[in-house]
């Protein structure tokens, strides 16, 4: 079975500017979370969607949205991009806890490297 | 609230010996624990899980944790450390109300295993 696969892998932007991340979880998973990774702040949990709907989301601004496509897919935006958003932006797939036992764990994506000049 | 603390940010040992990277947690409710290792520009890779049963579980690589619901620990172990073990590891819970999947990790502690 093919792993969490996330899109691209390195991206640089300039400050001002919108990104588009994706996500394309392990087949089967239909819960699909995303978290900020960087040195100081460790990871932070940004979103996560469920049947293309946002069931939980993080302390994060407006600037950072997200959907989920039909087939679990996810993106995530960023716009006006501030330096500080520089980061590795994991995404995570598992399969939904409300259907049984509440014991499945994420399975992560390889990242996206994020660096905002 | 949910929270992990991991104490240590940086473990040493030496190949052969046994390890242990510390966490400690605090939820309302059952606790679902989890252990993750990030190798250097990669995301993060499960390693074993807590839901019920014995405290001691056993994962993947000759890692295991053990479960002290007394002293809310969930201390990650393995008896012979490898150079290849060096990495990040991460700890995490998994919020077991009505928010589910939604984890809340530890800072994170970087294991370094010498020669």
């Amino acid at each position: 079975k093919a792993g969490v696969t996330q899109t691209p892998r390195y991206l640089i932007k300039t400050r001002g500017q919108q990104v588009t991340l994706s996500c394309s979880p392990i087949s089967g998973h239909r819960s699909v979370s995303w978290y900020q990774q960087t040195p100081g702040q460790g990871l932070q949990f940004l979103f996560e969607y469920f049947s293309e709907t946002q069931r939980n989301k993080g302390n994060f601004p407006g600037r950072f949205s997200g959907r989920q496509f039909s087939n679990s897919r996810s993106e995530m935006n960023v716009s006006t991009l501030e330096l500080g958003d520089s980061a590795l932006y994991l995404c995570a797939s598992s399969l939904d806890p409300t259907s049984g036992a509440p014991s499945y764990e994420q399975y992560f994506g390889p990242g996206t490297r994020l660096t905002v000049t | 609230a949910q929270s992990v603390a991991q104490p240590e940010d940086q473990v040493n040992v030496a190949e052969g010996n046994p390890l242990t990277v510390k966490c400690t947690y605090s939820v309302s409710g059952n606790p679902y624990l989890f252990w993750y290792v990030q190798y250097p520009n990669r995301g993060l890779q499960f390693l074993l899980k807590y839901i019920t049963g014995d405290n001691l579980v056993k994962g993947s690589y000759g890692f295991e944790a053990e479960f002290n619901k007394s002293q809310t620990s969930f201390h990650l172990k393995k008896p012979s450390a490898l150079v290849s073990d060096s990495a990040l590891y991460f700890c995490a819970v998994r919020d077991g109300g009505n928010n589910f999947n939604k984890f809340y990790f530890g800072s994170g502690t970087k294991l370094n295993v010498k020669p």
